[in-house]
């Protein structure tokens, strides 16, 4: 099956630094690539989409300058949590998805951000 | 919110009882798909379920679809300790190809 992988999957930083989550399609060309947050004991929250060589569309309440998104090539995208603070702390799941028309949608095991 | 809901939000039965967890959502569908997540580690699917789909099978897993009332069920029969997760629903709408979770259902199988 297709496999998504995240680095890294957990990280640390003090408040105000940037960090950069890498999600990558390994055996697929993701046409398309999503980045949820997941909070303690809740459900995913999709952030935005991002689609090969395009602008990422940001879902309403999400900076986008903030987390800033570059989906550079059909096997990467990057999520950059710019000037952290412990309120960002949180799960970040990236997904990909493939052939135009694939419903399914291939999880990344995800990345635990802690801020101090 | 588009975010549909799950009930119940948590569920404890023992090994070899059934589970059976319900989404509902709010516009119309093309798919509803349900996902399993293992306390802090990421999503893996278990089964797609297409708007003129009414039930479907896999293993143990039964999925039923009621377009009209917009709602799902996930069905875990002979459920085992391993089962122990939490399982959320997921529907993809018709535009954007968004995936929009329920708020999920921590099914908790005791030995």
């Amino acid at each position: 099956g297709a496999v998504v992988s995240q680095h890294p999957s957990r990280v640390i930083c003090k408040s105000g630094t940037s960090v950069k989550i890498e999600c990558r399609s390994l055996d697929f060309q993701a046409t398309t690539m999503f980045w949820y947050r997941q909070f303690p004991k809740q459900s995913l929250m999709l952030m935005a989409t991002s689609n090969e060589g395009s602008k990422a569309t940001y879902e309403q309440g999400v900076e986008k300058d903030k987390f800033l998104i570059n989906h550079a090539s059909l096997t990467l995208s990057t999520l950059t949590v710019t000037s952290a603070h412990p309120e960002d702390s949180s799960f970040y799941i990236c997904s990909a998805t493939g052939l135009a028309g694939e419903d399914e949608q291939f999880f990344g095991p995800g990345t635990r951000l802690t801020v101090l | 919110s588009q975010q549909g809901e799950e009930d119940p939000q948590a569920l404890s039965i023992q090994e070899g009882e059934n589970a059976t967890m319900n989404c509902s959502y709010k516009t119309s569908i093309n798919n509803l798909q349900w996902y399993r997540q293992n306390s802090g580690r990421g999503l893996v699917h278990l089964i797609l379920i297409r708007s003129n789909e009414r039930e479907k099978h896999s293993g143990r897993l039964r999925v039923t679809l009621d377009t009209s009332k917009k709602s799902s069920s996930l069905l875990i029969t002979a459920s085992r300790a391993a089962d122990t997760a939490s399982y959320f629903c997921a529907t993809l709408y018709n535009q954007g190809g968004k995936l929009i979770f329920g708020q999920g259902t921590e099914l908790s199988v005791k030995p």
